[in-house]
């Protein structure tokens, strides 16, 4: 069985800093997708960024990045620039290739922005 | 073009009861699956629909069942409701024709339902 672990409840950062959030994950599969969402408190679940297990390239969107380790099976998230409006739940998740859809979620990270 | 909706946003109920919950894909999406996020925690999977037919099941009971309309709409039912039941009931669609490696979920706002 597949496990998203993020051992950060809570992170707090400053306007204009950035702020890394951690991931692990158990799998025996070789290809898989691992994702980051972001749920602010309107707890719409919005897509930050994704990323092909088979790419060796981390993937990055503006001022999000990845840190993707697949064998150490580490998949964190760095924002950078960090503004009010990244103030949220994120949530590390996992699904297999060959899956029909099934994501498998992390606990979350409450990230804190501060002025 | 109009996202994942989902009604309704609000839901009240007592032990015993049925409930059920709907949602809309987002525009030229073909499939739906169902979480269930207790407060605090990550999402779970509940099962997912595609083709009208359920076509994957996360660890739910038999009390949780679903339907997929031809319109690809979506329905989740709860029968005999549970205190532990409470939860935000979220929906996500994706687009099976753009193949499984493309394929990525978009979530509606949920439906936050409270069984007292």
């Amino acid at each position: 069985a597949q496990t998203v672990t993020q051992s950060q409840p809570e992170m707090s950062v400053q306007e204009a800093e950035t702020v890394t959030l951690s991931c692990t994950y158990d799998t025996s599969e070789s290809d898989y997708y691992l994702f980051w969402y972001k749920q602010p408190p309107s707890r719409q679940m919005i897509l930050v960024i994704r990323q092909e297990a088979y790419k060796q390239q981390n993937a990055t969107e503006n001022r999000f990045s990845v840190n993707f380790q697949k064998a150490a099976k580490s998949f964190s998230l760095k924002i950078s620039d960090s503004q009010l409006g990244d103030a949220a739940m994120y949530f590390c998740a996992y699904r297999k290739t060959d899956s029909w859809g099934k994501l498998q979620f992390g606990a979350g990270t409450q990230v804190v922005v501060t002025p | 073009d109009a996202g994942v909706t989902q009604s309704p946003t609000h839901l009240i109920k007592t032990r015993g009861q049925q409930v059920t919950l709907r949602c809309s894909p987002k525009s030229g999406h073909d499939t739906v699956s169902w979480y269930q996020q207790a407060l605090g925690q990550g999402p779970q999977f509940i099962f997912q629909y595609y083709e009208e037919e359920e076509r994957q099941r996360g660890n739910f009971p038999d009390r949780f069942s679903g339907h997929q309309f031809p319109n690809y709409s979506s329905e989740l039912n709860v029968n005999a409701l549970l205190l532990g039941d409470s939860a935000l009931y979220l929906c996500a669609s994706s687009l099976a024709a753009s193949g499984v490696r493309r394929e990525t979920q978009y979530f509606g706002p949920g439906t936050r339902l409270l069984v007292l």
